[in-house]
């Protein structure tokens, strides 16, 4: 089954104004990763937090992680055209059977407007 | 350092016919893992495979789908008898024993079956 949820689905706002991302899974964890992918491309890795921490940023990034409500959520500072993209979270899960196998949402396709 | 290296970036077959997507992973790397995506969808875990040996092939469907990751060259994921189903974008993402969180990924290959 899907481990992660994005949330919204889609997103649409005006340069300079923050975007926020929500992640939803189901077990346990041993991190979350959130990565962008822009058209046509493949996935750039964004920043990476894991299940002890609470909090992490990364220039305008900020991640937190609530292991109690299974959630996550990526925020966007001072939006730019040029972060138009989709965004995952994916998750790697606690169990040694699955070797860092990534879990990928279906992700939110964010549109920064000019 | 060059980064994962995929190709062909675009491939178009016919039903019934072969499919062979390469990946090069970056160097000194010696994990790799395939997954697919869907259109509009997230990517799925396929196959992880190390030199030599495959780790987990949990997410490749029974019939018709391989991988192998020899001594030396890329990685191939080879799909036999392609139908319209296969039509997808093929990512492959590479990692090293020293950072076993983060996984680096390819452009991907985008198959097409008439």
């Amino acid at each position: 089954s899907q481990q992660g949820e994005e949330d919204p689905q889609a997103l649409s706002i005006q340069e300079g104004e923050n975007a926020t991302m929500n992640c939803s899974y189901k077990t346990s964890i041993n991190n979350l990763q959130w990565y962008r992918q822009n058209s046509g491309r493949g996935l750039v890795h964004l920043i990476l937090i894991r299940s002890n921490e609470r909090e992490k940023h990364s220039g305008r990034l900020r991640v937190t992680l609530d292991t109690s409500k299974k959630s996550s959520s990526l925020l966007i500072t001072a939006s730019r055209a040029a972060d138009t993209a989709s965004y995952f979270c994916a998750t790697v899960v606690d169990r040694g059977s699955t070797l860092g196998r990534l879990y990928f949402g279906r992700g939110t396709q964010l549109t920064v407007w000019p | 350092n060059a980064g994962v290296m995929q190709n062909p970036r675009h491939l178009v077959r016919r039903r019934g016919q072969e499919a062979r997507l390469r990946c090069s992973p970056m160097k000194g790397h010696s994990h790799v893992y395939w997954y697919r995506q869907l259109p509009e969808e997230g990517l799925k875990f396929m196959v992880y495979l190390q030199k030599e040996n495959i780790i987990d092939e949990s997410g490749m469907p029974k019939e018709r789908f391989s991988a192998e990751f020899p001594k030396e060259g890329p990685s191939i994921l080879r799909i036999q008898q392609v139908v319209r189903g296969d039509s997808a974008a093929y990512f492959c993402a590479s990692k090293d024993s020293g950072r076993p969180e983060t996984q680096y990924f390819g452009p991907g290959t985008r198959l097409l079956v008439l």
